[in-house]
């Protein structure tokens, strides 16, 4: 199974200021028809996750054009520009290659 | 609007079996490969299964390997996990997750609310 390591595991945010989520894969996640294969979803307090990012950098419909992702092979990064109030949560990233899907631990996001 | 329901979920002695179905409307559900993830209480997302449009490909954690079977009705624009020998570990909400290909590729642009299973040993 394909292990997914997020970093920082608590990341204290200013409003305003820019922050950076890394995540690792144990393989590469870069297929032949050249996109990666890494997703990245939000949940909220009290929500359900939702789709940030899929194929590792294309913005899900509707995700303001603040958050980004990058990254090729193992190593992946999800930028947020400048972090609002309404970004607190907890951000997953998972890879899509292969069956199991799998999970990294989640990176919560607090306002400080 | 897309959307999806899930229902089923309850208190189940371990070693019982529960049935989870999940209602899509808003999108051509015949169209898309679906998916179960679940989330123990105070933890992260776990995928648990997921099955191709046609239900010609499934998918399973090691975890319910063997215990769990998911499987579609397309006429019915439902997707339905059925749970066996269930354990304690099991007990967590579940999601019905809609992925964005026909195939099983993840993506996951469409999530329910979630139905919990508790487990009791």
């Amino acid at each position: 199974d394909i292990v997914m390591t997020q970093s920082p595991l608590s990341l204290p945010v200013t409003p305003g200021e820019p922050a950076s989520i890394s995540c690792r894969s144990s393989q590469s996640l870069l297929q032949s028809d050249g996109y990666n294969y890494l997703d990245w979803y939000v949940q909220k307090p009290g929500q359900s996750p939702q789709l940030l990012i899929y194929l590792g950098s294309i913005g899900a419909s509707g995700v303001p054009d603040r958050f980004s992702g990058s990254g090729s092979g193992t190593d992946f990064t999800l930028k947020i520009s400048r972090v609002e109030a309404e970004d607190v949560g907890v951000y997953y990233c998972m890879q899509a290659l292969q069956t199991p899907l799998t999970f990294g631990q989640g990176t919560r996001l607090q306002i400080k | 609007e897309v959307q999806v329901v899930e229902s089923g979920g309850g208190l189940v002695q371990a070693g019982r079996s529960l049935r989870l179905s999940c209602v899509a409307s808003g999108f051509s559900f015949d169209d898309y490969a679906m998916h179960w993830v679940r989330q123990a209480p105070g933890k992260g997302l776990e995928w648990v299964s997921g099955i191709n449009w046609s239900s010609g490909r499934t998918g399973y954690a090691d975890s319910v390997k063997g215990r769990f079977t998911i499987s579609r009705d397309n006429a019915k624009n439902s997707l339905y996990l059925q749970m066996k020998s269930l354990r304690a570990e099991d007990t967590a909400l579940y999601y019905c997750a809609k992925d964005m290909a026909r195939g099983i590729r993840g993506d996951f642009d469409c999530w329910g609310q979630g139905t919990l299973v508790t487990v009791s040993s």
